[in-house]
């Protein structure tokens, strides 16, 4: 099955600064990779997702880059504020076919935005 | 169009209770899944339900847990005898087809605390 591993577990970065967190997964099926942000005690919100046809894409502060050849993907915020400290996952799942239902989850990066 | 809902949102059992969490989909969809997050982990699957059938449960403990979707009425995960190790936040998510399924929005999760 499928394995993601996330990078760092932690991270605090100054208002203002440049944040990445990064994922590896190992199945090469894998070609749909969401990000999530969680902030205590809430639902888990999808904030940026990338397919495997793709790699980059952006949204305003938050980018998000595939290397399917390596198969590592990650997420970046410029400009980071407070409100964006919270509990990132990244995810992967194949598109379709067998265990398309399937969202592997990363265990997670607290980011801590500094003021 | 209200989005997933999930009850209760705490739930506080003795060990070898019994700890019935429902789920209510988007309108229209027909595709339910269940994930569990444990304290400080990330989201693992446990079991996707289409009405009246579970098509799988992989993810799911083979003893003391079930799952069932019903022709009328919420998606119950249903816990047996729970332990302190069943103490996490399990969340619920639904799509109108199993196509899209890997796009999840997830229910406000309901949170077990297990005495």
């Amino acid at each position: 099955g499928e394995n993601v591993e996330q990078h760092p577990s932690t991270l605090s970065v100054q208002e203002g600064d440049s944040a990445v967190i990064k994922c590896t997964y190992s199945d090469s099926a894998s070609n749909y990779f969401p990000w999530y942000k969680q902030e205590l005690g809430k639902r888990p919100q999808l904030i940026i997702d990338i397919r495997s046809n793709v790699g980059e894409k952006k949204d305003q502060r938050i980018a998000v880059t595939l290397n399917k050849t390596a198969k590592h993907f990650s997420l970046h915020i410029t400009e980071t504020q407070p409100e964006d400290s919270a509990v990132y996952f990244c995810a992967a799942s194949p598109l379709s076919g067998a265990g398309s239902y399937q969202l592997t989850f990363g265990k997670g990066t607290k980011l801590s935005v500094i003021p | 169009n209200a989005g997933v809902m999930q009850n209760p949102r705490h739930l506080v059992r003795r060990r070898g209770q019994e700890a019935r969490l429902r789920c209510s989909p988007m309108k229209g969809h027909s595709h339910v899944y269940w994930y569990r997050q444990l304290p400080e982990e990330g989201l693992k699957f446990m079991v996707y339900l289409q009405k009246e059938n579970i098509i799988d449960e992989s993810g799911m403990p083979k003893e003391r847990f079930s799952a069932e979707f019903p022709k009328e009425g919420p998606s119950i995960l249903r816990i047996q005898q729970v332990v302190r190790g069943d103490s996490a936040a399990y969340f619920c998510a639904s799509s109108r087809t199993s196509s899209g399924a890997n796009v999840l929005t997830f229910g406000a999760g309901s949170r077990l605390t297990v005495l």
